[in-house]
């Protein structure tokens, strides 16, 4: 029921862009994107509806396809304040929310 | 202030004692959750509410038992702790399923020697 992400782990310099997968092997109606510094709670960024509507968040966005059951997360001129595991969340049965396996970015100056 | 809350932040306890991680949220959301998160492992599910008195099983359940008796409240007991219960838990609220985001809590890391 986990959804799969990858990559597992990325180092970025500043500036630089990333894009984080995450794949379901059951039908999504939404894919929620969240983010945990370290010693944090996760805090959430955003929420993808069916439909493939691309979401942003300042330099964070991300795309649903939901025939593929995968959502994309991309940052794009990343920043060191977005250090932190990156974690993809779905509900593909009744009220059970999963999150995926996670994704640790680093980004160095 | 409201928001959702954990108690305890930190506790150390013995193996095969009952040890109760409380959660209380001011929102009155009708979903809560119980996850717990070890190195390797990312947040896995324990249990879900939907709503007071309807609690159900996620993907970790064994060892551990909620009662939700009213909206605000969602204690996780683990009724016989082991060593494998050592871990980080999160508490976490959302107003619907699927739809809205969930709220979390600050974590409770529970340490069973």
């Amino acid at each position: 029921q986990q959804p799969v992400q990858s990559p597992q782990a990325v180092i970025l310099r500043e500036g630089e862009d990333a894009v984080i997968n995450c794949s379901s092997s059951k039908a999504l109606y939404s894919v929620h994107w969240y983010r945990q510094k370290h010693g944090e709670a996760p805090v959430f960024l955003m929420i993808l509806l069916k439909g493939g509507e691309q979401k942003g968040h300042e330099k964070i966005s991300a795309s649903f396809n939901e025939k593929k059951q995968q959502s994309s997360l991309y940052l794009t001129a990343s920043q060191l304040s977005y250090s932190g595991t990156y974690f993809c969340g779905t509900e593909p049965t009744g009220n059970q929310f999963y999150f995926g396996t996670g994704t640790s970015l680093t980004v160095i100056p | 202030d409201a928001g959702i809350t954990q108690s305890p932040r930190y506790k150390i306890t013995e193996t095969g004692r009952q040890v109760t991680l409380m959660c209380h949220q001011t929102w009155s959301h009708s979903y809560m959750f119980w996850y717990r998160q070890d190195l390797g492992h990312g947040l896995r599910l324990i249990y879900y509410s939907a709503a007071a008195d309807i609690t159900d099983k996620g993907e970790v359940p064994d060892g551990y038992v909620v009662s939700r008796s009213k909206t605000e409240n969602f204690p996780l007991t683990l009724e016989s702790a082991t060593r494998s219960q050592t871990s980080v838990y999160f508490c976490a609220s959302s107003v619907q399923r699927d739809t809205s985001p969930l709220h979390f809590g600050n974590g409770t890391r529970l340490t069973v020697t």
